[in-house]
């Protein structure tokens, strides 16, 4: 069984800039969260996908957009770059569900020069 | 909705000595309950989760957390931690059928020989 993947592990990007992030979901798992966390800070949540549909959103603003595809992996879209979103960010997968447990990635981290 | 507060931003204790993180958490409906721990430079690891029975759960490595309704309360506690336990501890809260995991700011716990 494999785990949560995340890619890149790390980026570098500047002010204004767009980026990309990918994740494969656990195997068996059909929904994908996505978290930011700054640095000493908690998670904080952005997002989820369930079968391909947004299922819950954070208090994050537009210019942060995801997908999730038919095999259940995700990306994670953010435009128009700040020196605010540099963070970690993480992704979870889970069964669609009541019970929400979420097994994590090793995350991406984005720095925003 | 819910909030998450950890009573301690640092715990450091000796090797073999016993460990309590405290957690209180806030919500209007029923919840479930959550500790993670997060090693530097990694994601999160799922440490235990309480979803419904017995108020005393057990996870890996060791730790226990009890769940008391009555105090919202959901301490995670060790009697007797390793130095590999240094690391980042996050308890966090999700409605039944919930999408977002709602953390607090985490516990650095140290363990020094």
């Amino acid at each position: 069984e494999t785990g949560v993947t995340q890619s890149p592990t790390h980026l570098i990007k500047t002010r204004g800039q767009q980026v990309t992030l990918r994740c494969s979901s656990q195997s068996g798992h059909n929904t994908v969260s996505w978290y930011q966390q700054a640095l000493g800070q908690g998670p904080q949540f952005i997002f989820q996908y369930y079968r391909e549909e947004e299922n819950g959103r954070g208090n994050f603003p537009p210019r942060f957009s995801g997908l999730q595809f038919p095999n259940y992996s995700s990306e994670l879209n953010v435009n128009a770059l700040e020196l605010d979103d540099s963070a970690l960010y993480l992704c979870a997968s889970s069964h669609g569900g009541g019970e929400n447990i979420q097994y994590f990635g090793a995350g991406t981290r984005l720095s925003v020069l | 909705a819910q909030s998450v507060t950890q009573l301690d931003s640092q715990v450091p204790v000796f090797e073999e000595a016993p460990v309590e993180l405290r957690c209180n958490y806030s919500s209007s409906v029923s919840v479930y309950l959550f500790w993670y721990v997060q090693y530097p430079n990694q994601g999160l690891q799922l440490l235990l989760k309480y979803l419904s029975g017995s108020t005393l759960v057990k996870g890996i490595n060791g730790f226990e957390a009890e769940f008391n309704k009555s105090q919202t309360s959901f301490h995670l506690r060790k009697p007797s931690v390793h130095i590999s336990d240094t690391a980042e501890y996050f308890c966090a809260v999700s409605e039944w059928a919930g999408t977002a995991l709602i953390f607090g700011k985490g516990t650095t716990l140290s363990v020094s020989s």
